[in-house]
C-alpha cells in the first residue's frame, strides 16, 4: 500500500460527458502528479501540482484539467470525453519540490488508479 | 531528458537471481538512474536509484557501470511476486532541483518468474 488513494476505482460513462477522478496523496505529501496509461501510448505524463500551484505540464488535452485543493488532495476532470479517453488514469505523489541536493527525496509513490470506460 | 534502451522481455526461475540491463549512453553528469516496476493491475512503484556507486536496499541492488552508460538492476533471488513490467528512467537532479519532477517511462523490460 503506497499511500495514495484514488476514487472510483472504474468509471463507465459514454462518449460526451465529463467525469472527475480524485486522488488523495501519502500524507505530508505536497506534489501530485497525474499519468495516463493507454494501450498505445505507454505510461505519459500528464500533470503536476505542488502545494495547490500546477508545476508543470505534460501531454494534458485541452478537455482536461486538474487542481490541487488546500488539503492537498486533487482531482482531474476529464470533459467531452471520447472512446481514445479511455485508459487507467493514475496518480502519484511525493515530498519534495524543489531545492533538494542529490537524488533523494523524489521518488514518487503511485496510487492503485482509476480505470476509464468510454463507450 | 535522456534515453535509455531495455529489452523488451525477460524470463527467470523462481529463486535465481535475475539482471536486468538498461543502456544509457547518452546520460549526463546531473542524471540520476531510477527504476520502476509496475506489478499487473497495480499503479508503478519505485525500486531503487543510484548516481555513481552501485546502490543495495531491501528489494534490489543498482549496480552502474563505471562509465555510467548502462546499469543493471539485479533481483537477488526472484520470486513470482517479482513479476511485473521494469522501467530504467534517467531524471536530472538540476531538473528536479526546480520542480519539474515528471516521470518518462519508456516501454520497460516485461520479466516473466517462472515458478
Amino acid at each position: 500500500d503506497s499511500g495514495v488513494t484514488q476514487t472510483p476505482k472504474h468509471l463507465i460513462t459514454a462518449t460526451g460527458q465529463r467525469v472527475t477522478l480524485r486522488c488523495s496523496p501519502r500524507s505530508g505529501d505536497l506534489s501530485v502528479y497525474w499519468y495516463q496509461q493507454s494501450l498505445d501510448q505507454g505510461l505519459q505524463f500528464l500533470i503536476q501540482y505542488y502545494n495547490g500551484e500546477e508545476r508543470a505540464k505534460g501531454n494534458i488535452l485541452e478537455r482536461f484539467s486538474a487542481q490541487q485543493f488546500p488539503d492537498l488532495h486533487s482531482e482531474l476532470n476529464l470533459s467531452s470525453l471520447e472512446l481514445g479517453d479511455s485508459a487507467l488514469y493514475f496518480c502519484a505523489s511525493s515530498t519534495q519540490s524543489h531545492g533538494t541536493s542529490g537524488g533523494n527525496g523524489y521518488e514518487q509513490y503511485f496510487g492503485p488508479g482509476t480505470r476509464l470506460t468510454v463507450t | 531528458d535522456a534515453k535509455t534502451t531495455q529489452p523488451n522481455s525477460m524470463e527467470s526461475n523462481e529463486e535465481e537471481p535475475v539482471h536486468l540491463p538498461c543502456n544509457h549512453s547518452t546520460i549526463s553528469g546531473t542524471d540520476y538512474i531510477h527504476w520502476y516496476r509496475q506489478l499487473p493491475s497495480q499503479g508503478p512503484e519505485y525500486v531503487i536509484h543510484g548516481l555513481t556507486s552501485n546502490v543495495n536496499n531491501r528489494m534490489a541492488s543498482l549496480a552502474i557501470a563505471e562509465d555510467r552508460k548502462s546499469s543493471t538492476l539485479i533481483l537477488h533471488r526472484a520470486t513470482l511476486r517479482d513479476a511485473a513490467v521494469y522501467y530504467c528512467i534517467l531524471r536530472d537532479v538540476v531538473v528536479l532541483i526546480q520542480g519539474a519532477q515528471k516521470l518518462v517511462f519508456g516501454q520497460g523490460t516485461r520479466l516473466t518468474i517462472n515458478p
